[in-house]
């Protein structure tokens, strides 16, 4: 079955502009998360949507970062303003939320900031 | 704060060999304790989910054993293969969340 897809696999853009980046969850996957890695670190959690429940950004790095989940599948995570220190791989994963289910990650996209 | 500990950063060993990896977290209000591979160009994969004291998972070659009176768990691959060659992350959750904390992995290289 389809995984976890996520585009664009690679964005360039310089510093001010405005990103979105998307993903398409594992169907029927209730719980679906955002993670980042940059550079000489490790995997960085943001966002996180679980069924209708508010979602817990208690890893969103600063007030240009937003996410929305809609109509509980799609998720897109957006980035205003862009900076440098942005530029990191962003994965999406997505998991059945039934006790410590594992999670399911995208291929991620590449974000590079100039 | 959840921080969670992975040694070595890094691991050279040749072909057949045996090795290890540690992973240690804070064992106050433990969830469960995940192990995942990440080969480059890819996306991390799932390997083992375990929550309970004592637990040992087996995949293949691959098995983990979990400690969550003290928080650590152990990653072995018996007779390694170039194939196994990746980083191998570690990540915990806490107090019931299902967001993972992640270690910065162990990159392991193995040479034919």
């Amino acid at each position: 079955g389809a995984g976890v897809s996520q585009s664009p696999s690679n964005k360039v853009t310089e510093k001010g502009k405005d990103v979105e980046l998307r993903c398409d969850p594992i169907s029927g996957h209730t719980a679906l998360y955002w993670y980042r890695q940059s550079l000489g670190q490790g995997l960085e959690f943001l966002i996180y949507f679980q069924g209708n429940s508010a979602p817990d950004k208690s890893g969103l790095p600063s007030d240009r970062f937003s996410a929305e989940r809609t109509g509980g599948s799609v998720s897109t995570l957006t980035i205003q303003r862009t900076q440098q220190e942005d530029s990191a791989v962003y994965l999406c994963a997505s998991s059945i939320i039934r006790g410590n289910q594992p999670q399911h990650f995208g291929d991620g996209t590449r974000l590079s900031i100039l | 704060i959840l921080n969670v500990e992975q040694s070595p950063q890094s691991l050279h060993v040749q072909e057949g060999d045996s090795t290890n990896f540690t992973c240690s977290f804070p064992s106050s209000n433990f969830y469960a304790l995940h192990w995942y591979r990440w080969e480059t160009a890819k996306s991390p994969e799932a390997l083992f989910v375990m929550t309970l004291n004592g637990d040992e998972k087996k995949k293949g070659r691959i098995s983990a054993t979990l400690n969550t009176k003290e928080g650590y768990s152990y990653l072995y691959i018996k007779g390694s293969q170039p194939e196994d060659s990746a980083t191998y992350l570690c990540a915990s959750t806490q107090g019931g969340s299902e967001k993972l904390v992640f270690g910065k992995g162990t990159k392991l290289t193995v040479n034919p």
